[in-house]
């Protein structure tokens, strides 16, 4: 299993133009989310979804958008790319049901910056 | 909400120390669960080790084990026999345990733990 993959690592946009960060994850996994992290901070959470068609808002949704078509695809898309969305992106799986409790499994990340 | 507060943002230890990271969170949950998450350099998330709040007993993994203290809120990392791998970020987390949805993992700052030769 590749386990869980994000393209691209990294990523320079100029602001306003819009691009989608890929995740795939090849563990049959119903539940993804991706999270962000900025220096001196922890990871916090964007948008989550627990199985194919469902998708909700996590704690930093704003300026990204989110489907969920497969179980194995989860893109997030910026529609419209700002500075303060200079970040590392990370997309995240677990198993169903109380297999989210065990663990989450993280992709490797990606840098994205918006000049 | 959850909060996830990480009081060291950075320590260091000699190499063969043991060394313990603070972790205290605040919450309403009587079912949730805590997690210490490890990121080296090469920024990958690595769980360290987890915690069901309805277990009384302290989780171990090896070298790592934690001190829970539910009343007090309080999920502390002792590190024993660190070694220079053990050099990351390391983060806690919490994860409320909901029936139907999901809320995600809420992390602290983290502390940066390194590990002297």
């Amino acid at each position: 299993n590749a386990g869980v993959t994000q393209t691209p690592k990294f990523q320079v946009l100029k602001t306003g133009q819009s691009m989608t960060l890929q995740c795939a994850q090849d563990m049959n996994h119903e539940y993804m989310s991706w999270y962000r992290q900025d220096p001196g901070m922890g990871l916090r959470l964007i948008h989550y979804s627990v199985g194919a068609g469902i998708t909700d808002q996590g704690e930093v949704p704003n300026g990204y958008n989110v489907s969920r078509s497969t179980t194995e695809d989860f893109p997030l898309r910026l529609l419209s790319a700002a500075p303060s969305q200079t970040s590392v992106y990370f997309c995240a799986s677990s198993p169903p049901g109380q297999g989210r409790y065990n663990e989450q499994f993280f992709g490797p990340g990606t840098r994205l910056t918006v000049l | 909400a959850q909060t996830v507060t990480q009081s060291q943002p950075e320590m260091s230890v000699q190499e063969a120390e043991t060394v313990t990271l603070s972790c205290t969170y605040d919450t309403s949950e009587n079912n949730y669960y805590l997690f210490w998450y490890k990121q080296p350099p090469s920024r990958q998330m690595i769980l360290v080790i987890r915690q069901e709040a309805y277990k009384q007993q302290n989780a171990t993994e090896n070298r790592f084990s934690v001190n829970f203290q539910k009343a007090a809120k309080s999920f502390s990392l002792k590190i024993s026999d660190s070694q220079l791998g053990d050099t990351a970020m390391y983060f806690c987390a919490f994860m409320k345990h909901s029936g139907g949805g999901a809320d995600g993992l809420t992390f602290g700052k983290g502390t940066h733990l390194i590990i002297q030769p």
